[in-house]
């Protein structure tokens, strides 16, 4: 139940191509987070989203915290090579700092 | 700053040996955690703490133990060492300007590059 279900497992774009991918649960999350792993790292901060029906910005990257808390999805416009990696979702349980991940969506750019 | 720093990158255990995985962080975070990450899956969270000799069980925490005597450092051990305990572990730490053992506004997670450990 408190598991996240992140689609697609992985995505092979157009240099140039708009990307979305998203996170869905059957458990309220408190907070939504977006990382991208490159190999042979930890992951990296993109996003977070504190409150529900938050839309927040980053450069390319837009990422939304569903209206009932138990989705979210992040869209990159215009992809370019470098944005090629693992994009995880993560969701901070109510009432605790326990955190769920996604189980990634991995991205491959085409030039 | 350095940020999270793990040690070792790398490492080779055979079954039944023990081991300490170190973390430390030099950003005053109160939070610290640790992951596992089994290959094409997300993180799964081990243990955590809030704050210096307070600690607290996640997702998947058997086989392994932790301490937390200050609040730079979270070592986490591994006692007898399985081969399902291979993984990649990331050590991440947080701030919270929230008031009790759970709050609720936690700041974003910095990760550390990770420990790859391989038991054969």
């Amino acid at each position: 139940g408190q598991q996240l279900n992140q689609s697609p497992q992985s995505m092979f774009i157009q240099e140039g191509e708009d990307v979305s991918m998203n996170c869905t649960s059957s458990s309220i999350f408190n907070t939504w987070l977006w990382y991208k792993q490159d190999p042979g790292e930890g992951p990296v901060l993109l996003i977070a989203l504190y409150k529900a029906g938050e839309l927040t910005s980053n450069g390319r990257l837009t990422a939304q915290f569903g209206i009932t808390r138990k989705d979210s999805f992040l869209n990159i416009s215009a992809s370019i090579p470098s944005d090629v990696g693992i994009y995880f979702c993560a969701g901070q349980l109510p009432n605790n700092n326990d955190m769920r991940f996604g189980a990634g969506t991995r991205l491959t750019v085409k030039p | 700053n350095a940020g999270v720093t793990q040690t070792p990158k790398f490492r080779i255990l055979k079954i039944g040996q023990s081991m300490t995985l170190q973390c430390t962080q030099d950003m005053n975070h109160n939070y610290m955690y640790w992951y596992r990450q089994d290959p094409g899956m997300g993180l799964k969270l081990i243990y955590y703490s809030v704050g210096a000799g307070i600690t607290d069980k996640g997702e998947v925490p058997n086989g392994y133990n932790v301490s937390r005597s200050t609040t730079e450092d979270f070592p986490l051990r591994l006692e007898l060492a399985a081969p399902s305990q291979t993984s990649v572990y990331f050590c991440a730490s947080s701030y919270s300007t929230g008031t009790g053992v759970f709050a609720s506004n936690n700041q974003p997670q910095h990760f550390g590059d990770g420990t790859r450990l391989s038991i054969l």
